[in-house]
């Protein structure tokens, strides 16, 4: 079984700070992303990366930057941190190019909290 | 449209059918999936269907693809208070086997009562 792994189920953290969120996989998955999940506005892509040191903005990349150093570890990094990026972070990876079966496996989320 | 759309809720009683509707865009869409999210959890994948196909089912779920209207449901039959949770729908559009990128609904909430 696909097992994604992210480092916090809770944090908490104050307003200014450079926040880390980490997350894992154990399946050699090319593509890792990054999604906060806000009640009414489903999951909303951040960034994505199909492969190391490789990243894509996704919908709303503004105040996030990421990084992947290495093929199964996929990090999210607020610069500084702000009340209005209170959220549940969910991490997910999949396969890369030339699979057109393509699920993404998530982690149990994060639920991160701005003070 | 762009968006992937979803009923946002729907309340059924414990034993019946329960039936969530999803509208997608690209009718060239290779593979849609559905996923479960339980509360505080992350989304788990439940089943899936190939485009060639216009039905799939896997014990208590059916899935059925009309691909000329763009629509997808899933059915889970005898409905229990554990299938409380918000379904996803998502599609995986041409172009996108070299990112993986899925475009989700904005997810149906399950509320099944005893």
């Amino acid at each position: 079984d696909v097992k994604v792994t992210q480092s916090s189920r809770y944090l908490v953290k104050r307003t200014g700070e450079k926040v880390f969120l980490e997350c894992v996989q154990d399946m050699d998955h090319e593509n890792m992303f990054w999604y906060r999940q806000d009640p009414g506005l489903g999951l909303r892509l951040i960034y994505f990366s199909y492969d190391v040191k490789m990243k894509e903005k996704g919908d709303i990349p503004e105040g996030y930057s990421v990084s992947r150093e290495k093929k199964e570890r996929f990090s999210l990094i607020l610069e500084s941190a702000s009340t209005n990026q209170t959220s549940m972070y969910l991490c997910a990876s999949s396969f890369g190019t030339g699979f057109s079966y393509q699920p993404q496996h998530f982690g149990d989320g994060t639920r991160l909290s701005i003070l | 449209g762009e968006d992937v759309e979803q009923s946002l809720f729907l309340s059924v009683r414990e034993g019946d059918s329960s039936v969530i509707n999803c509208t997608y865009t690209d009718s060239s869409s290779t593979y849609l999936y559905w996923y479960k999210q339980e509360p505080g959890a992350g989304l788990q994948l439940l089943t899936y269907i190939f485009s060639n196909m216009d039905m799939k089912q896997d014990q208590r779920l059916t899935v059925l693809l009309n691909k000329k209207d763009k629509h997808l449901s899933l059915r889970i039959a005898d409905t229990q208070t554990g299938d409380s949770a918000i379904y996803f729908c998502a599609e995986s559009r041409p172009g996108s086997s070299n990112t993986g990128k899925l475009i989700f609904g904005q997810g149906t909430t399950l509320q099944v009562k005893p």
